[in-house]
């Protein structure tokens, strides 16, 4: 079962804009991970954020987590056309698997 | 450095017929994954290796699914036999051993299953 949800499912935005995308999840977690998959190609990890983090950075991607209330949040800054993709969070429940969400997908019009 | 590599990236194949995934994980990681994604579930994770040693296979759907690792090199998912609705995309990722937490996991370009 996905332990983690996404919301938005889908989203349409113009190039240069920002996009931020949530993940809720229900257990504990030692940590959180957002990953990118492209179409027609395997999952490519961005960032990992411990559960003793309330914020992460890497470039143009920014990390959120509240643990409190269980949730997420990817930001994607700047965005461009090969931003293009789906973006799944992955809670790392302690016994080394990854529980993936739905995801969300994102779609960057030039 | 290469990543993981699986092979076949498409198979096509009949109801009944026995198929065999793939997967090379990268040099030095010491836990291998499968997965499978579908449009209606997502990615679950079938079973997972640590050192060549099968940890937890609770995700495989049924006994005509089987996983070995016979070195740290090279993984086999076999469906024997299959059915229509196996029809999915299978990865294979691979990671070092979790610290403080799991690691990030490499994922191959997966197989594109079809089942007729």
């Amino acid at each position: 079962s996905q332990q983690g949800e996404e919301d938005p499912q889908a989203l349409s935005i113009q190039e240069g804009e920002n996009a931020t995308m949530n993940c809720s999840y229900k257990t504990s977690i030692n940590n959180l991970q957002w990953y990118r998959q492209n179409s027609g190609r395997g999952l490519v990890h961005l960032i990992l954020i411990r559960s003793n983090e309330r914020e992460k950075h890497s470039g143009r991607l920014r990390v959120t987590l509240d643990t409190s209330k269980k949730s997420s949040s990817l930001l994607i800054t700047a965005s461009r056309a090969a931003d293009t993709a789906s973006y799944f969070c992955a809670t790392d429940l302690g016994d080394y698997k990854l529980s993936f969400g739905a995801g969300t997908t994102v779609t960057v019009r030039a | 450095d290469a990543g993981v590599i699986q092979s076949p990236r498409h198979e096509v194949t009949e109801m009944g017929q026995e198929v065999t995934l793939r997967c090379k994980p990268i040099s030095g990681h010491d836990y291998l994954f499968w997965y499978r994604q579908t449009m209606m579930r997502g990615l679950e994770l079938l079973i997972y290796f640590n050192n060549n040693v099968p940890i937890d296979d609770s995700g495989m759907p049924e006994d005509r699914f089987s996983a070995k690792m016979p070195n740290a090199s090279f993984s086999t998912l076999k469906i024997q036999p299959s059915e229509p609705r196996d029809s999915a995309v299978y990865f294979c990722a691979s990671s070092l051993r979790p610290r403080e937490g799991n690691q990030p996991q490499h994922f191959g370009d997966g197989t594109r299953l079809s089942i007729l």
